[in-house]
Formats: C-alpha cells, sequence, structure tokens
C-alpha cells in the first residue's frame, strides 16, 4: 500500500497569511494527488485535484504543486481566511487502496 | 443536480451488520463509480472501496474484505454497503462520493455506532 504522510500535523496561523500544507507519498504517485477539506461535523469537501486542478467554486487563494520526483506536494492557502480554519487531507488515486494522509489541522492563532 | 443522500444514525450490536444506503441522482447511478470512505471519531479517513453500479464492479479493502459487500439497486439508483461482524472499532461515520480518481461529491454521512 501507497503511504500518504502529511506535515505538519497541525498548525497555528492568522488571517491574512499564507500557510503550506506538505503531503508525501512512500513512492511515486504520478499527479494522481487530491486535497479534501474537512470542516467538524461535516463531510469532506474536495478542493484539488491532479495535484493542481481547483474544484469548481474553490477560492484561487488555494494552490496544489508538486515535486518533479511525483512524491512530494503541497497545499498552499495564501491570505488565510476565517473559513479556511479546518482539517485537510491529501489522498493518493494513483493504486489501491486508495490512501489518505492523516490529515493537517489549521487551527487560529 | 448531484445528490448523494444517505440513511441515518445506526446503532447496533457487536457481531451483528449494519447496512447504509446512499441513494444517487440517475446521472452519478449511471455513469459514476460510488465510493466508500469512513472516519472513526476524532480519525482520519480510510477508503473502503467502491462500486459502479453499472457494471457492478466492485472493489474492497483488503482489511475489509470478507466482512463489507457493496450492492446497487437500479429501480431506486441506490448504492448499499454492508458491514457484518462488527466490532466496536467500526464505530464511524461512513461516507458515499463520487468517483474513483476524483472524488468530487460526497454525501451528508451516515453515523454507525457499534455497542453492546
Amino acid at each position: 500500500d501507497i503511504q500518504m504522510t502529511q506535515s505538519p500535523s497541525s498548525l497555528s496561523a492568522s488571517v491574512g497569511d499564507s500557510v503550506t500544507l506538505t503531503c508525501r507519498a512512500s513512492q511515486s504517485i504520478s499527479a494522481y494527488l487530491n486535497w479534501y477539506q474537512q470542516k467538524p461535523g461535516q463531510a469532506p469537501r474536495p478542493l484539488i485535484h491532479g495535484v493542481s486542478s481547483l474544484q469548481p467554486g474553490v477560492p484561487s487563494r488555494f494552490s496544489g504543486s508538486a515535486s518533479p520526483s511525483g512524491t512530494d506536494f503541497t497545499l498552499t492557502i495564501s491570505s488565510l481566511q476565517p473559513e479556511d480554519f479546518a482539517t485537510y487531507y491529501c489522498q493518493q488515486t494513483y493504486s489501491n487502496p486508495r490512501t489518505f494522509g492523516q490529515g493537517t489541522k489549521v487551527e487560529i492563532k | 443536480q448531484v445528490h448523494l443522500m444517505q440513511s441515518g444514525f445506526e446503532v447496533k450490536k457487536p457481531g451483528s451488520s449494519v447496512k447504509v444506503s446512499c441513494k444517487a441522482s440517475e446521472v452519478t447511478f449511471s455513469k459514476f463509480q460510488i465510493t466508500w470512505v469512513r472516519q472513526a471519531p476524532g480519525q482520519g479517513l480510510e477508503w473502503m472501496g467502491g462500486i459502479i453500479p453499472v457494471y457492478g464492479t466492485k472493489i474492497y479493502a483488503q482489511k475489509l474484505q470478507g466482512r463489507v459487500a457493496f450492492t446497487a439497486d437500479a429501480s431506486t439508483t441506490t448504492v448499499y454497503m454492508e458491514l457484518s461482524s462488527l466490532r466496536s472499532d467500526d464505530t464511524a461515520v461512513y461516507y458515499c462520493a463520487r468517483g474513483d480518481v476524483h472524488l468530487d461529491y460526497w454525501g451528508q454521512g451516515a453515523p454507525v455506532t457499534v455497542s453492546s
């Protein structure tokens, strides 16, 4: 199984800050990397698929990128807004089982 | 419009089974895979597998193989997830979602509590 490791596990930031979340795969997954946002008591919300393609309706302050190795991925939120405080999960869909990272919780400083 | 409407809260005894439903729109049912994901309290997301309703093709997470079954009813465009031999660590919110490579719409989740 491909292991997905997210870092940090949590971070504190202020409204207006720019934050970068990292997701590392245990092997190359090409561009089969998605990001989801989840708030307490809600279903996950798809943000980005295929490394960098924004889901319709997702603000442009969210962006995704990948290293050439196909193992390291980042989600950047520029200018954090109050509604962005949530837990973010990455998921690889390169092979079965489609594994998720353990999540990064973005909290208000 | 895409809708995935799931069944409600369930409380089950250890060793019993639970069957969670996910009613999909006709377009979703006929064209997409339905993937199941669960989330234990305070934990992350766990992929359980999926079913392509129009073909009946299924894939299951190896961890759950033998205890989980996905089925689909075309007459009601509803997909079902049945989990048997329930244990306390099966307590979770069970989500259905549209897609495979990309999960673009999610149901609201169905909480299942396993307790004696």
